[in-house]
């Protein structure tokens, strides 16, 4: 049982443009989402995050936008850079301090110059 | 500040055998988790600790892993005996102890190791 979706395997965009990456959540106790990039070899590092009392978070060229009604959230990256291309995993946790992650199966991100 | 460190990188055993992980967390980082990358799919927590504590070990396999955080700083994970299915990239991830403050507070980020890649035979 799938909480956190990713039903996008891998995307492509042109640099310059927006990048939009999905997640669905299926879990109605969660209170917190990020954003983790994850390179070839490397583990996940930490991208953005948003907590439910809110609907938009930014971050330089990185927007996640969160619709608690549809259980959606988006990560958008404007303009998109050659350096972005990468794995985004979505994660999402029950609030209480430190509780574990919850993660997509992600998303693989290509940025062609 | 030095990240969290984890060894080995890689690692390729038959199976049946044995074989463990060693994590250090950040510096002063009380709480550390492993997960289970396996391929296509993303991180599963496998068990967490607070301090030498556990928080949470309800998705670790405990007929075949194990793990321990002695003095509450480092950690090792023990798979024995390995199965086929246990081929995965095993993280580790550190944060600084739980704080209280809602959710305007903000969430503890978890930092990650590079990761063990395991091949089982």
């Amino acid at each position: 049982d799938q909480q956190v979706k990713q039903n996008s395997p891998s995307l492509s965009v042109q640099e310059g443009r927006i990048s939009i990456l999905n997640c669905d959540y299926t879990n109605s106790m969660f209170d917190y989402f990020l954003w983790y990039k994850k390179y070839p070899a490397e583990g996940p590092t930490f991208l953005i995050s948003i907590s439910s009392i809110k609907d938009k978070n930014e971050d330089g060229r990185f927007t996640v936008f969160l619709n608690k009604s549809a259980k959606h959230l988006s990560l958008h990256i404007v303009p998109s850079q050659p350096g972005d291309s990468a794995v985004y995993f979505c994660a999402a946790s029950t609030y209480s301090g430190n509780t574990p992650l919850v993660f997509g199966k992600g998303t693989r991100l290509s940025v062609i110059a | 500040e030095a990240g969290v460190a984890q060894s080995p990188r890689y690692k390729i055993i038959e199976k049946r055998q044995s074989v463990a992980f060693w994590c250090n967390p950040i510096s002063g980082h009380a709480t550390l988790y492993w997960y289970q990358q396996i391929l296509g799919q993303g991180p599963k927590l496998l068990i967490q600790f607070q301090n030498n504590g556990v928080v949470d070990d309800s998705q670790l396999p405990k007929d075949r892993f194990s793990a321990e955080r002695l003095k509450g700083v480092d950690s090792t994970l023990k798979i024995q005996p390995a199965k086929l299915e246990d081929s995965a990239v095993y993280l580790c991830a550190s944060s600084l102890e739980s704080i209280s403050g809602g959710l305007a507070g903000g969430y503890n980020e978890q930092f990650f190791g590079p990761g063990t890649r395991l091949t089982v035979l």
